[in-house]
């Protein structure tokens, strides 16, 4: 059964630091995994998608990288801002399984102190 | 375009009550998808509709939980009784695609 842990559950830095959040899977069969940003009261917003032939992903100052093999990946934040403060959450489909069938870590509470 | 939109955003009810949540998805968007959110669980997949048919309701915990589609644009998601274990933040999604996802705002639901 597919599992997906995410390490640390709160961060809390300085504005203008580099940060890495991490996510690891059990099964590393996956299709695609998603970083998604949660904010207080708010639905999900999709930040990047990495497709299980690809390493990673950039969007403006956000990295995400995947490393299947290991079952690992990582969302890097260059030069955090307050506005980056927010539950960044990882997700995986997993190969074979439903469209809608994404495996969500429970988040990395994210803050950013002026 | 508005994005998902839910009702009620809060929801306040004493056990045994009906429940029935309300989702419009984005226009265009051939997949619904219903998620709860607990501290316990997280979020997990509840059931999701392609062309307005469920294709998986695996997720949906009991026969007290149901769903429907009846048009494009509408879909409810129904508790009957409910319980105070199904006190959660329920999603609904739609998508134009596999991969890419648009979540509503949620239901805040407290089972009392």
């Amino acid at each position: 059964k597919q599992e997906v842990t995410q390490i640390p559950a709160a961060l809390s830095v300085p504005e203008g630091e580099n940060l890495v959040l991490n996510c690891s899977f059990t099964d590393s069969a996956i299709y695609n995994l998603q970083w998604f940003r949660q904010d207080p009261g708010k639905g999900l917003t999709s930040l990047l998608l990495i497709q299980s032939s690809q390493r990673e992903q950039t969007s403006g100052r956000l990295n995400a990288s995947l490393d299947k093999s290991s079952g690992r990946s990582t969302l890097y934040i260059a030069a955090s801002q307050p506005g980056d403060s927010a539950t960044y959450l990882c997700a995986v489909r997993p190969w074979g399984g439903s469209q809608g069938n994404l495996i969500f870590g429970k988040g990395t509470k994210l803050s950013v102190k002026p | 375009d508005a994005g998902v939109i839910q009702s009620p955003r809060h929801e306040v009810t004493e056990m045994g009550q009906e429940v029935t949540l309300r989702c419009k998805p984005i226009s265009g968007h051939d997949y619904l998808f219903w998620y709860r959110q607990t501290m316990m669980r997280g979020l997990e997949l509840l059931i999701y509709f392609n062309n307005n048919v469920p294709i998986d309701d695996s997720g949906m915990p009991e026969d007290r939980f149901s769903a429907k589609m009846p048009n494009a644009s509408f879909s409810t998601l129904k508790i009957q009784p409910s319980e105070p274990r199904d006190s959660a933040v329920y999603f609904c999604a739609s998508s134009p695609f596999p991969g890419l996802w648009y979540f509503g705002p949620g239901t805040r639901l407290t089972v009392t």
